[in-house]
């Protein structure tokens, strides 16, 4: 039982343009949302986060938003560099694993074309 | 530092042997986490430690896993006898209290 979903496992996107990634999730107890950035043959990487009692943050050319009606959650890149080509993984906590414990997405492999 | 350190970063290995995945956490982290990445299924959170005991284990899928950590600067994972299906790439993670995970490089399980 997938509980946190990224429905898209690619996604090539102009340099220059937007990036909007995507992640969709079940359990209505998560409060707080990451997002990990990886490259080939490297652990993940923390990039930016989020908590429920927010619906946007915002760190330089990303941006999270959070839409908590509808489970959804979004990372934009603005603009997006060839450096952004990775793997992006969407993860969510909540209170009942002591925001200690992460659940994954399957993440969605970004490429930026120059 | 130099973040969390994970040996061997490959391991191939044939069915029925054992193996041991190793895992040196940030000094001054008090949790630490193993995850398992697959194509399928992402990446699973399999066991995770908080000052060095085992909290939750529930994403051990076989009792043929096994993690340890016997201090603050180790940890182990050891799958015995290992099988095909356990081929993927295994993560540690630590964390303090106040941060985010920190991941290694991982460990590339390639059982033939």
């Amino acid at each position: 039982d997938q509980q946190v979903k990224q429905n898209s496992p690619s996604l090539s996107v102009q340099e220059g343009r937007i990036s909007i990634l995507n992640c969709d999730y079940t359990n209505s107890m998560f409060d707080y949302f990451l997002w990990y950035k990886k490259y080939p043959a490297e652990g993940p990487t923390f990039l930016i986060s989020i908590s429920s009692i927010k619906d946007k943050n915002e760190d330089g050319r990303f941006t999270v938003f959070l839409n908590k009606s509808a489970k959804h959650l979004s990372l934009h890149i603005v603009p997006s560099q060839p450096g952004d080509s990775a793997v992006y993984f969407c993860a969510a906590t909540s209170p009942n694993f002591g925001n200690e414990k992460l659940t994954f997405g399957t993440g969605t492999r970004l490429t930026i074309i120059p | 530092d130099a973040g969390v350190i994970q040996s061997p970063r490959h391991e191939v290995t044939e069915m029925g042997q054992e193996v041991t995945l190793r895992c040196k956490p940030i000094s001054g982290h008090d949790y630490l986490f193993w995850y398992r990445q697959t194509m399928m299924r992402g990446l699973e959170l399999l066991i995770y430690f908080n000052n060095n005991v085992p909290i939750d284990d529930s994403g051990m899928p076989e009792d043929r896993f096994s993690a340890k950590m016997p201090n603050a600067s180790f940890s182990t994972l050891k799958i015995q006898p290992s099988e095909p299906r356990d081929s993927a790439v295994y993560f540690c993670a630590s964390r303090a209290r106040d941060t985010e995970a920190f991941f290694g490089q991982g460990t590339r399980l390639t059982v033939v």
